[in-house]
């Protein structure tokens, strides 16, 4: 079945460093591959997304790669701050009867340190 | 521009005994999803509707789970009887249309944290 994997599960970074954060999913059919950011205790909420048809995109700090070949895709944080702690989670979309549907990843928790 | 509403926040209940959920998607998404959130993992969809017809309800356990859309835009959830491993964070979201050609952000409720004693 459709599966999206994700790593590392946590990830530890001191203030102003970069962080990359990996997935690769098992549908070649997914055309669609949100990031979402869950802070504790709260509702997940998009923080960027990529096409199938674009390779790269980037918003300020932080960027996203698809390699459609490989079946991969990474999220990328420069600069990182303190309130960017926070558990990531990657999807991937494949259609279902016509749909698109979300398969997530199982998070990655990232803790920036001062 | 209000955001997809979820009624209870929080629950507690003993194994066996029933449960439901409410949601209110964001007016005009067409497509209502719910996910369950079990600590530690990522959403799982458990049933997807476009209007009021279900689309995918392939992970749904449908020996207990049931979900429902009457109008095509509130939904609410029911787990009857609820077995401990149904503790978990139950998530709404909604999208305005969910097919190839639409957009397909998907908007996230608070969520209810359900807990089977």
């Amino acid at each position: 079945g459709e599966n999206v994997e994700q790593h590392p599960s946590t990830l530890s970074v001191q203030e102003g460093d970069s962080a990359v954060i990996k997935c690769t999913y098992s549908d070649s059919a997914s055309n669609y591959f949100p990031w979402y950011k869950q802070e504790l205790g709260k509702r997940p909420q998009l923080i960027i997304d990529i096409r199938s048809n674009v390779g790269e995109k980037k918003d300020q700090r932080i960027a996203v790669t698809l390699n459609k070949t490989a079946k991969h895709f990474s999220l990328h944080i420069t600069e990182t701050q303190p309130e960017d702690s926070a558990v990531y989670f990657c999807a991937a979309s494949p259609l279902s009867g016509g749909y698109n549907k979300l398969i997530f990843g199982a998070g990655t928790r990232l803790a920036v340190h001062p | 521009e209000a955001g997809v509403a979820q009624s209870p926040r929080y629950k507690i209940i003993e194994k066996r005994q029933s449960v439901a959920f409410w949601c209110n998607p964001i007016s005009g998404h067409a497509t209502l999803y719910w996910y369950q959130q079990i600590l530690g993992q990522g959403p799982k969809l458990l049933i997807q509707f476009q209007n009021n017809g279900v689309v995918d309800d392939s992970q749904l356990p449908k020996d207990r789970f049931s979900a429902e859309r009457l109008k095509g835009v509130d939904s609410t959830l029911k787990i009857q009887p609820a077995k401990l491993e149904d503790s978990a964070v139950y998530l709404c979201a909604s999208s305005l249309k969910g097919g190839l050609a639409g957009n397909n952000e998907q908007f996230f409720g608070p969520g209810t944290r359900l807990t089977v004693l």
